[in-house]
């Protein structure tokens, strides 16, 4: 079955320093993956995505993700992070298989410690 | 400025009510999306609609109606049949680049509560 795993459901990082959240995807054919963040209250916002070629991409506000086949894994890095980054973040895999289906991983909610 | 415009921001039901979310979009795009979020379960997706006059049903269809009468507008009814209504709904659309591979806009939410 089509699965996104987001096995951080809480994270918290001190302002300046590094950051990865993890994405891990089952998904038999070719994915396409995007990375989402929510403010509380608010939509969702698209901070990337992966469709194909390189395989690391850059997204918006210094975020950049690294699809690794092998892995079946999809990680969220910023070097650093600052308050503003606060948020929700969500992975989440498209379908190719003409349904126009969307899985999203259960978030993980992000605490940055001045 | 193009996007999506989900109302009301919030709102109030008595059991038994129906109630209907409104959603419209100007970006010209084909397909539209309901999603239902409650903490620690990320989303669900309750119903889509690919074009005008046609919709499917999502993974938690059951106690929700939906209509696509113009391509702007997808509204959700949330009917009395639906046992735990209370929730973050979210609208959201992509444009027809193929199943899944479009992004989704997301609109702001519409935050049900029922009394």
């Amino acid at each position: 079955a089509q699965s996104v795993t987001q096995p951080d459901i809480h994270i918290t990082v001190s302002e300046g320093a590094s950051l990865e959240l993890r994405c891990n995807y089952s998904y038999g054919a070719t994915p396409y993956l995007f990375w989402y963040v929510q403010s509380p209250g608010q939509g969702l916002q698209l901070l990337l995505k992966y469709f194909s070629g390189d395989t690391l991409v850059q997204g918006i506000k210094g975020f950049e993700a690294e699809f690794k086949r092998s892995q079946s894994s999809f990680n969220l890095r910023k070097p650093s992070v600052h308050w503003s980054d606060a948020a929700e973040y969500f992975c989440a895999v498209g379908t190719s298989s003409g349904t126009y289906k969307y899985i999203f991983g259960t978030g993980t909610r992000l605490k940055v410690l001045a | 400025d193009g996007g999506i415009t989900q109302s009301p921001k919030y709102l109030f039901r008595k059991e038994g009510q129906n109630v209907t979310l409104s959603c419209e979009q100007n970006l010209n795009h084909d397909a539209m999306y309901w999603y239902r979020q409650d903490p620690g379960q990320g989303l669900r997706l309750i119903y889509y609609s690919q074009i005008v006059n046609d919709f499917q049903k999502g993974d938690i269809a059951e106690g929700y109606s939906v209509s696509r009468e113009k391509k702007e507008s997808f509204p959700l009814t949330v009917t009395s049949a639906q046992k735990n209504p209370t929730a973050f709904y979210l609208c959201a659309s992509s444009g027809r680049q193929g199943a899944g591979t479009g992004e989704l806009f997301f609109g702001e939410g519409s935050r049900l509560t029922v009394l």
